[in-house]
């Protein structure tokens, strides 16, 4: 059983739409969870990190937590070419370890 | 500059040899971690560190081997027994959870590309 899931895409937007990516998790105890940018070929990059239910804004991000329904997301507002990328979904539990999704893959047309 | 840093950036291997991928870190994080990512499979725990001299497997620990013998380094080695060892090879470090943080987040060096020929 996998542990997070993501919706493997790939998701086209226009540049300066909204691109909304999607995560949910199978441990009802995980505690946090993080979003990650990988360009081809590149390391992934942490661009978000979110504890509680609610929203997070960090920029033109937004995660989103929904603990009672396990679901994460990831809103890029105006987004823009460089925006394109995999997007990597991750939560944790317990010690320090990360569960990683099969990530996501944004393209932001121009 | 803090950060991490892992060589080579690419790297060969002959059948039957092993191989060892370096990794440092000056970010004076506690923990250290090993993944290693295939297309389409996201990234998987190979071994983790979380103090200097212990380290723990991971999911995938079979044909890999590691120490720990200095806060900045955690060095992978691929051992022959890796049947198939081809793969992008992502280190990570974080603060773990000796600074009384829970959230572990987790920052990745430039990785080492490994091919078997």
């Amino acid at each position: 059983q996998k542990e997070v899931e993501q919706n493997s895409g790939p998701l086209s937007v226009p540049e300066g739409a909204i691109a909304s990516l999607n995560c949910t998790y199978s441990d009802r105890v995980s505690q946090s969870f993080f979003w990650y940018r990988q360009y081809s070929g590149k390391s992934p990059e942490l661009i978000m990190s979110i504890y509680s239910n609610g929203d997070k804004e960090d920029g033109r991000f937004t995660a989103q937590l929904n603990k009672a329904s396990q679901y994460v997301s990831l809103l890029i507002r105006d987004s823009q070419p460089s925006d394109s990328a995999t997007y990597l979904c991750a939560s944790k539990t317990g010690a320090n370890n990360l569960f990683f999704g099969t990530g996501t893959r944004l393209t932001v047309i121009p | 500059d803090g950060g991490i840093t892992q060589s080579p950036k690419y790297l060969f291997r002959k059948e039957g040899q092993n191989v060892t991928l370096s990794c440092e870190q000056n970010l004076n994080h506690d923990a250290m971690y090993w993944y290693r990512q295939d297309p389409g499979q996201g990234l998987r725990l190979i071994y983790y560190s979380q103090i200097v001299n212990d380290f723990q497997k991971g999911d995938i620990a079979e044909g890999y081997s590691v120490s720990r013998e200095k806060k900045e380094s955690f060095p992978l080695t691929v051992t022959s027994a890796q049947k198939n060892p081809t793969a992008f090879y992502l280190c990570a470090s974080s603060t773990g959870t000796s600074g009384g943080t829970i959230y572990n987040e987790q920052f990745f060096g430039p990785g080492t590309r490994l091919t078997v020929l």
